[in-house]
């Protein structure tokens, strides 16, 4: 079955302690993204990535980082995570870059407390 | 950077009723418009999209309808249903190559009565 893996799907965690939430993809596809999603401010896009070692950021980058060392997974690393990045967390991948449709995870919902 | 704005952030119809989503943006090279629409703990699913070289589309019960000259396109849901329940994004980009950035709006909660 074509999908997106996130895991994991709830993490309650202590600030400063680094943390890393995983995605995966088994379409092939070239993109992928990171999102997070807060009430009433909809989606933000954090990373993305259009290949394999071709990252940039998005527009909420501060506090995160991505690597994409192979073409199906794109990790989200936290080093410090602080309590204002506590939130709901979408990964997401699509055939190519804008203009195909983006393929959702099933999302990761983190508390830094 | 591109901004969209989405209007309203509550929408309560009646079902059977029509429903409007309007959304606007800022870039005027953004060329690629979708919609997405998030059930209560789900993921967001692409229902719709349209590029700027078309005025409108449409999918069966759900169209949607662009203005390049205004920078705003709309979202419109005819004769809805219980299950259209849901939160509608609306984004925007500037396509094209190897781009990849997709700003969404803040999203309209949708309430369908029986």
């Amino acid at each position: 079955e074509a999908q997106v893996t996130q895991n994991p799907r709830y993490l309650i965690t202590v600030t400063g302690k680094k943390l890393t939430v995983t995605c995966s993809q088994n379409m092939n596809h070239e993109y992928m993204s990171w999102y997070r999603q807060d009430p009433g401010l909809g989606l933000r896009q954090i990373y993305y990535s259009m290949n394999v070692e071709v990252t940039d950021k998005g527009d909420v980058p501060e506090g995160y980082k991505v690597s994409r060392k192979e073409k199906r997974n794109f990790p989200l690393i936290l080093e410090s995570p602080s309590p204002n990045q506590t939130s709901l967390y979408f990964c997401a991948s699509s055939p190519q870059g804008v203009g195909t449709e983006a393929f959702f995870g099933q999302g990761t919902r983190l508390t830094v407390v | 950077g591109e901004n969209v704005e989405q209007h309203p952030s509550t929408l309560s119809v009646q079902e059977g009723d029509s429903a409007v989503i309007k959304c606007t943006y800022s870039d005027s090279a953004s060329n690629y418009f979708p919609w997405y629409k998030q059930e209560l703990g789900k993921r967001p699913q692409l229902i719709i999209d349209i590029r700027s070289n078309v005025g409108e589309k449409k999918d069966q019960r759900i169209a949607v309808t662009l203005n390049k000259t205004a920078k705003h396109f709309s979202l419109h849901i005819t004769e809805t249903q219980p299950e259209d329940s849901a939160v509608y994004f609306c984004a925007g980009a500037r396509g094209g190559g190897s781009n990849y950035k997709l700003t969404f709006g803040k999203g309209t909660l949708l309430t369908v009565n029986p």
